[in-house]
């Protein structure tokens, strides 16, 4: 099955830096790979998606690349803000049984510092 | 739209009692899957369901049964709850495996 690393498990930013989270896939065959942001006592949510077929893609102040031939995809905010702090989790969406299923990284802790 | 919806949201279970967690949701989607989240283990797949009346196992399903014998519904069991199976667990949905995710709020699980 699909096996998803994600680094760094902590990462603390001043406000106004950016900040770059890094995750790699080991099934070839993923097809979408989705980042999602976790507010301490809430529920994850969708927040940039990027499909095989795509390099890059923006959504004002974050930005997601993917380089398939390496096997790994980003997720980078610009301009940070406290609000940003959270955790946020990458997943890829690798063949399973004959279905896609997404395997989740271990996520990364955001610390934005006013 | 009420999205996902998970009942309960809190509970404490005594080792070796038994529980069902209730996941419901209302966009019609195909997929449905039960995930628990430990400290710096992110979000672990349990198990998962491809439609109606299908199951399959995840990372972790020991100790876990389910069931979806409507669309709209996936349970989640523990027949015999033991302390390490102390987490707070996420249902979710999407339309297919690789579209987005919609999760429900979440279930903290005790077990003494």
């Amino acid at each position: 099955g699909e096996n998803v690393e994600q680094h760094p498990s902590t990462l603390s930013v001043q406000e106004g830096d950016s900040a770059v989270i890094k995750c790699t896939y080991s099934d070839s065959a993923s097809n979408y790979f989705p980042w999602y942001k976790q507010e301490l006592g809430k529920r994850p949510q969708l927040i940039i998606d990027i499909r095989s077929n795509v390099g890059e893609k923006k959504d004002q102040r974050i930005a997601v690349t993917l380089n398939k031939t390496a096997k790994h995809f980003s997720l980078h905010i610009t301009e940070t803000q406290p609000e940003d702090s959270a955790v946020y989790f990458c997943a890829a969406s690798g063949t399973s049984g004959g279905s896609y299923i997404p395997t989740f990284g271990r996520g990364t802790s955001l610390i934005v510092h006013p | 739209n009420a999205g996902v919806t998970q009942t309960p949201k809190f509970r404490v279970l005594k080792t070796g009692q038994s529980m069902t967690l209730l996941c419901a949701q209302d966009m019609n989607h195909e997929y449905m899957y039960w995930y628990r989240q430990d400290p710096g283990m992110g979000l672990r797949l349990i198990h998962y369901s491809v439609g109606e009346g299908t199951t399959a196992k995840g990372e972790v399903p020991d100790g876990y049964n389910v069931s979806r014998l409507k669309k709209q519904n996936f349970l989640l069991g523990l027949e015999s709850a033991a302390p390490s199976q102390t987490s707070v667990y996420f249902c979710a949905s999407s339309l297919l495996g690789d579209t987005e995710a919609f999760f429900g709020q979440g279930t903290r699980l005790t077990v003494v």
